[in-house]
């Protein structure tokens, strides 16, 4: 069974830092990862989506990166702003071989505060 | 493009009611993937709706619980008498196959409160 952790649950940071979420999952044989973002009260905003051969995904500030054989994904914040805060999911896709390749395990998140 | 559309937003029942979520897909969207968020916890997979199918509902509690996706309109999730424990956010997500590269689009979800 499929296990998502993400580390730290909490981070806080003052504007304008470097900051890198951790994730981590069980099972290698996966499809791909996706980020997301949700911010208090509202939905899931996808952020990166990164296909299970490929290393790594960059998006304006946002660079994600996958090591599919240690189980480890990583979501580095460049320059961080007070927008930034918001709580950030991981998501993982089972590959076609671990069967219902459609179900999403999510980590419980990061909820990041980024300080003015 | 609307997106993943849920309603209503937020959603207060009385112990006993009936609650009925709403989703509609994507246009061009013919998969419908319901998620439960309870407080404190990750969201974990309810059921997958095709059109007029049910693909797989093993997320979803035996009892109270039921969904749908008809030719026309909306999926619609459906929880009878409900229960406090049922107060969660629920988020709908669609997508066009199930073996593309694509990632799944969420709506904002239905905050669920039961008093």
């Amino acid at each position: 069974k499929q296990e998502v952790t993400q580390i730290p649950a909490a981070l806080s940071v003052p504007e304008g830092e470097n900051l890198v979420l951790n994730c981590s999952f069980t099972d290698s044989a996966i499809y791909n990862l996706q980020w997301f973002r949700q911010d208090p009260g509202k939905g899931l905003t996808s952020l990166l989506l990164i296909q299970s051969s490929q290393r790594e995904q960059t998006s304006g500030r946002l660079n994600a990166s996958l090591d599919k054989s240690s189980g480890r994904s990583t979501l580095y914040i460049a320059a961080s702003q007070p927008g930034d805060s918001a709580t950030y999911l991981c998501a993982v896709r089972p590959s076609e071989s671990g069967g219902s390749n459609y179900k999403l395990t999510f980590g419980k998140g990061t909820l990041l505060t980024v300080n003015p | 493009n609307a997106g993943v559309m849920q309603n209503p937003r937020h959603l207060v029942r009385r112990r006993g009611q009936e609650a009925r979520l709403r989703c509609s897909p994507m246009k061009g969207h013919s998969h419908v993937y319901w998620y439960r968020q309870l407080p404190e916890e990750g969201l974990k997979f309810m059921v997958y709706l095709q059109k007029e199918n049910i693909i797989d509902e093993s997320g979803m509690p035996k009892e109270r619980f039921s969904a749908e996706f008809p030719k026309e309109g909306p999926s619609i999730l459906r929880i009878q008498q409900v229960v406090r424990g049922d107060s969660a956010a629920y988020f709908c997500a669609s997508s066009p196959l199930t073996d593309s590269n694509y990632g799944y689009t969420f709506g904002s979800g239905t905050r669920l409160t039961v008093v």
